[in-house]
């Protein structure tokens, strides 16, 4: 159970188009969902948390109107990197947790590459 | 907020050795704390965690242990394989459920 799938897995585009990436989950209703980036051997950064049918939260220095987050239902939220540039290319993970619980389950992640 | 510190960076074992990977956190407010073990290229994967109101936890081949009063917690893992060769990040809960990561161990087992 709580598994977390997310699409596309990797995604490559041209710089200034916008990406839309899809975090669901799969055999639990999500409250909560949160986005990561990650660069290449550093750590998981919380860009935003996702609360359905509310708006998104962002952490400090996250541009929100570059980072949309919808939170449409209680298994899916979305990610839109607007405006796509190079050094946003990066792995874009997702995690959703259950109602009342702290455990994050995590999505298999996206790469993104931005020409 | 909460601010996560891990060490050390990375750790080579022999295979058949134990691994110990130590954390501190900030907030005296946190309660939870999870152990992920991410695999190149996959996703975070959760190994164990503890909640504040225990000291040690163990699962199989890995224990947790929490010091509240000095604020830190270590993961050990015993009888080390070669499959157990990733990078293992431990975090801490903040306001709102969210998580704060450590920079994360790059453990290495040499067979």
């Amino acid at each position: 159970g709580a598994v977390v799938s997310q699409h596309p897995s990797w995604v490559i585009c041209k710089s200034g188009t916008s990406v839309k990436i899809e975090c669901r989950s799969l055999d639990f209703q999500a409250t909560t969902m949160f986005w990561y980036r990650q660069f290449p051997k550093q750590s998981l950064m919380l860009m935003a948390t996702s609360n359905e049918g509310s708006k998104a939260t962002y952490e400090q220095g996250v541009e929100k109107d570059k980072f949309l987050i919808n939170h449409a239902s209680l298994t899916l939220s979305t990610l839109t990197v607007t405006s796509a540039h190079p050094e946003d290319s990066s792995f874009y993970i997702c995690s959703a947790r259950l109602a009342g619980a702290e455990t994050q389950y995590f999505g298999p992640g996206t790469r993104l590459l931005v020409l | 907020g909460e601010n996560v510190e891990q060490h050390p960076s990375t750790l080579s074992v022999q295979e058949g050795d134990s691994a110990v990977i130590k954390c501190t956190y900030s907030d005296s407010a946190s309660n939870y704390f999870p152990w992920y073990k991410q695999e190149l290229g996959k996703r975070p994967q959760l190994i164990i965690d503890i909640r504040s109101n225990v000291g040690e936890k163990k699962d199989q081949r890995i224990a947790v242990t929490l010091n509240k009063t000095a604020k830190h917690f270590s993961l050990h893992i015993t009888e080390t394989q070669p499959e157990d060769s990733a990078v293992y990040f431990c975090a801490a809960n903040e306001n709102d459920y969210k998580l704060s990561f450590g920079a994360g161990t790059t453990v290495t087992v040499r067979a």
